[in-house]
């Protein structure tokens, strides 16, 4: 079984200050991590992937996420918060079973203030 | 690569009737996904093929959600008859098929049931 646990529902942070969204994830195999973004009436885009190579992963617009297994996490990051920035975020955990199962966190809704 | 689209991006239609959504799959990709979004229950997979086959659909809510591929690019997702709890943003994604493979998804369809 897995599970993939986004521990605010909400963030807000000034522009140019770091962005830090939170996920925890349990998996009884070896599991495959994505940080999805969801913009106003868009569907879901790819921000970056874990498949078990380097733990510290780069993804698009300036966002990373470092794969800590004795934590189960894989917390997103970026530096400096862009307004831009303001979507939905989904942690989603696969386990790399032949089944293809997929979990989807709640989502994280990130707020940039001017 | 136009990415997945989906079609129509709004459908309002009355209680009872059938309503179709379409979904074509980016070139080249062998699993195809339909998801369900709403505020109350997040993102909700209904049913998801490989290589056409139906692999999953213990997320379809019920006998009058029905869902085909009947070609590897293209896939509908029927629902009759419609019911104003049915409302929700529907996306399909799709992907390379592999399990650390990421999904594409579609801008979504807006149905809104009266």
């Amino acid at each position: 079984a897995q599970s993939v646990t986004q521990l605010d529902s909400h963030v807000s942070v000034s522009e140019g200050t770091p962005v830090l969204l939170r996920c925890n994830y349990s998996s009884s195999y070896s599991p495959s991590l994505f940080w999805y973004v969801q913009h106003p009436n868009k569907g879901l885009q790819l921000l970056l992937k874990y498949t078990s190579a380097a733990t510290l992963v780069k993804g698009i617009n300036g966002f990373e996420a470092e794969f800590k297994k004795s934590e189960t996490s894989f917390h997103l990051t970026k530096p400096s918060a862009h307004m831009s920035d303001a979507a939905e975020y989904f942690c989603v955990v696969s386990d790399q079973t032949g089944r293809r199962a997929l979990t989807f966190g709640s989502g994280t809704r990130l707020q940039v203030q001017p | 690569d136009a990415g997945v689209i989906q079609s129509p991006r709004h459908e309002v239609t009355e209680m009872g009737q059938e309503v179709t959504l379409r979904c074509k799959l980016i070139s080249g990709h062998n699993s195809l996904f339909w998801y369900r979004q709403t505020m109350m229950r997040g993102l909700e997979l209904l049913i998801y093929f490989n290589n056409n086959v139906p692999i999953d659909d213990s997320g379809m809510p019920e006998d009058r959600f029905s869902a085909k591929m009947p070609n590897a690019s293209f896939s509908t997702l029927k629902i009759q008859p419609s019911e104003p709890r049915d409302s929700a943003v529907y996306f399909c994604a799709s992907s390379l098929g592999a399990s650390n493979s990421p999904l594409h998804f579609g801008n979504g369809t807006r149905l809104t049931v009266t």
